[in-house]
């Protein structure tokens, strides 16, 4: 099986910079998805590690340590549109099923 | 681009009554998946198809079924609703090249209460 934890809510003022962690415990580890998720909406797409590293994608970047089953998602510059849940999803070889985390809400505040 | 649609948005249901969600893609993804979210939860696997005329098991399969009889299309049943099945269901789509340009990509959701 897979365990995937994220930590639930945290709270970030306008224009500053938060880290949201993602821990998983996995066999057969290939890849490592973000999304986000606003409320009442459909997750979208934000960014993908499948190598050590950082990924940097404007004002998010993503970072990947397989050896440490560990990743984060940096968001820079906040704004109050970016207050929404960001979901940690890792694959598995031989299929594209992903499992995702609980979810970590990120509240904006000016 | 409609990408990943699905209907109904929004159903309430009363015990014991039976319904099918509609999940359409247009993207000519061979995957495609069924999640449900609820609270506290995380989205969780239902079912999901790999191809047309194929169709497996997830996490929580119990009490839904589903059929991919087109490519375009993935239908999730419920025979006989229960109120742990009031959740909001999300279906999905892939590509089968696994990879960076390849997320799952999600619909609206259908809100579903059952009473």
């Amino acid at each position: 099986g897979q365990n995937i934890d994220q930590p639930t809510e945290m709270t970030a003022t306008e224009g500053a910079i938060v880290q949201i962690n993602c821990t998983y415990q996995t066999s057969g580890f290939n890849g490592l998805f973000w999304y986000q998720q606003h409320a009442g909406e459909a997750p979208t797409f934000l960014s993908y590690n499948v190598l050590d590293g950082l990924e940097e994608k404007g004002r998010f970047s993503s970072f990947l340590s397989r050896s440490k089953g560990y990743s984060y998602l940096l968001l820079k510059e906040l704004q109050m549109k970016d207050s929404a849940s960001y979901l940690c999803a890792v694959r598995r070889y031989g299929n594209n099923r992903l499992a995702f985390g609980k979810g970590n809400q990120v509240v904006v505040i000016p | 681009n409609a990408g990943v649609t699905q209907t109904p948005k929004f159903r309430v249901l009363k015990t014991g009554q039976s319904m099918t969600l509609l999940c359409a893609q247009d993207m000519n993804h061979e995957y495609m998946y069924w999640y449900r979210q609820d609270p506290g939860m995380g989205l969780r696997l239902i079912h999901y198809s790999v191809g047309e005329g194929t169709t497996a098991k997830g996490e929580v399969p119990d009490g839904y079924n589903v059929s991919r009889l087109k490519k375009q299309n993935f239908l999730l049943g419920l025979e006989s609703a229960a109120p742990s099945q009031t959740s909001v269901y999300f279906c999905a789509s892939s590509s089968m090249e696994t990879g960076r340009n390849q997320p799952q990509h999600f619909g609206d959701g259908t809100r579903l209460s059952i009473l």
